[in-house]
């Protein structure tokens, strides 16, 4: 059971919006810890997408981007394309476990 | 542009040790910015954090993990090592080697893992 809890499945039509939500506590993202957003292809390994809640690495498409509010983030997928099929993770770190944490995981469609 | 590789057997027996190495290119360990980190990530699963390591050696373990895990590294040959004692099922995962980076802060707990190597499948299995 994951301390940051993400839908398992979010989909949309391509050039649609959808976000992801991450929803924490008191002990992790509530906390003030950073959020991080990772792209995981099947059979590749995750790729930081959104580091520090908004800030986007080098290469990493402008239609990314990464909020937070209290104790929950979100990332949001503008102009989804067929490309942006893949598994998605929030992470952060949790005080009470004295550790890092990833999200259970969202699976984004494109229809 | 940095480079991480995962070595080590793919299947282990149950109660023994699993043991990885990741070798790193294109960045050298000594330089005092970075922490290394393994990640694991059972079959169909999320992501589980493993623990970090510095160039001198200082790690920082999951503490679910901690009494079954030994990361050590070794500069002059940029490499950094896992060893997780006493494995059942439940270890058998994809294992990721990883660069540690700052969030918004140098503050250790804002890291987040910019550079992976690609995984390496570790089966407990007799």
């Amino acid at each position: 059971q994951s301390l940051l809890t993400q839908p398992p499945s979010v989909s949309g039509a391509p050039g649609q919006r959808v976000t992801i939500s991450c929803t924490g506590s008191r002990s992790n993202i509530g906390a003030g810890y950073d959020v991080h957003w990772y792209q995981q292809v099947t059979g590749i390994a995750p790729k930081l997408l959104i580091r520090a809640i908004s800030d986007r690495p080098s290469g990493v498409p402008g239609r990314f981007s990464g909020s937070k509010s209290g104790t929950s983030a979100s990332l949001a997928i503008s102009g989804l394309q067929a490309e942006d099929e893949a598994d998605y993770y929030c992470q952060s770190y949790d005080s009470s476990l004295s550790a890092y944490v990833f999200g259970s995981g969202t699976k984004v469609s494109v229809l | 542009q940095v480079q991480l590789q995962e070595s080590g057997p793919g299947l282990v027996k149950p109660s023994e040790t699993l043991s990885l190495t990741c070798t790193v290119s294109g960045y050298s360990m000594r330089t005092t910015t970075y922490y290394w980190g393994w990640i694991r990530q059972p079959p169909g699963k999320g992501l589980e954090w493993i623990g970090l390591i510095y160039y001198d050696g200082k790690t920082f373990y999951n503490p679910s993990l901690k009494s079954r895990l030994t990361m050590s590294v070794d500069t002059p040959e940029n490499q950094f090592s896992l060893q997780l004692n006493s494995v059942s099922a439940a270890d058998t995962a994809v294992y990721y080697c990883a660069r540690s980076f700052r969030g918004s802060t140098w503050t250790r707990e804002n890291f987040c893992f910019d550079f992976w190597g690609q995984g390496a499948l570790v089966t407990v299995s007799s």
